[in-house]
């Protein structure tokens, strides 16, 4: 079992440029989480999809970004006119039936 | 909304010696209680998980203690060693079953 795979590890755009992140969930998981780490705020709950479908997008903000599902082995967050304030690591999780989310190694983003 | 506090947010530890981190929620119909340990640059380890029934979990050298009464929840690592060194992590989710709600983290050192 390869865990939840999660692309690229990093990732650095400019001011204003598109970022896409990409997350394999583990075989069989019916549901992906997407959640942002700062320093300053955290650990903060983006956005889930079960079964391929949006759930709950309570945690994205309103502007700029979206995150799809198109087929049970990715998701992606992708960022739109990335500011230096989208700096974050940004980490997907998966699970299954059971309450346990397992999570990726995160992918990094630096907007310079 | 739920809301979990944290602490200590450093703990340093001789090589041997146990060391306790403590969260406090505030919702309690919270359900499902997990511990995760983040080392630098890695994702979200799951350690342990309890479900609100349980009072008690213990695994490899960690002790997790449920107080429902007072909404706290803390993790005990019993002789600890220099690989326990990492940010640990405490999280709850609701009756839901969806996003989970994080501590604000404890790094914990570790030293021979």
């Amino acid at each position: 079992n390869a865990g939840v795979i999660q692309t690229p590890r990093h990732k650095v755009t400019g001011k204003g440029q598109e970022a896409t992140l990409w997350c394999e969930p583990i075989s069989g998981h019916s549901a992906v989480f997407w959640y942002r780490q700062t320093i300053v705020q955290g650990l903060e709950f983006l956005t889930y999809f079960r079964n391929q479908a949006p759930i709950d997008d309570s945690g994205m903000p309103k502007e700029r970004f979206s995150a799809q599902m198109p087929n049970q082995s990715h998701s992606t967050l992708k960022i739109q006119s990335t500011q230096p304030q989208d700096s974050a690591v940004y980490l997907c999780a998966s699970k299954n039936s059971s309450y346990e989310q397992y999570f990726g190694p995160g992918t990094r983003l630096t907007v310079l | 909304g739920e809301q979990v506090e944290q602490r200590p947010p450093h703990l340093s530890v001789p090589e041997g010696d146990s060391a306790v981190i403590i969260c406090t929620y505030t919702d309690s119909a919270t359900a499902y209680f997990y511990w995760y340990k983040q080392e630098p640059g890695a994702g979200l380890q799951l350690l342990m998980s309890v479900f609100s029934n349980v009072d008690r979990k213990e695994e490899q050298g960690l002790t997790v203690l449920l107080n429902k009464k007072d909404k706290q929840l803390s993790l005990n690592l019993t002789a600890a060693h220099p690989g326990d060194s990492a940010v640990y992590f405490c999280a709850v989710v609701g009756q839901g079953g969806r996003a989970l709600i994080f501590g604000t983290g404890t790094t914990v050192s570790v030293s021979p």
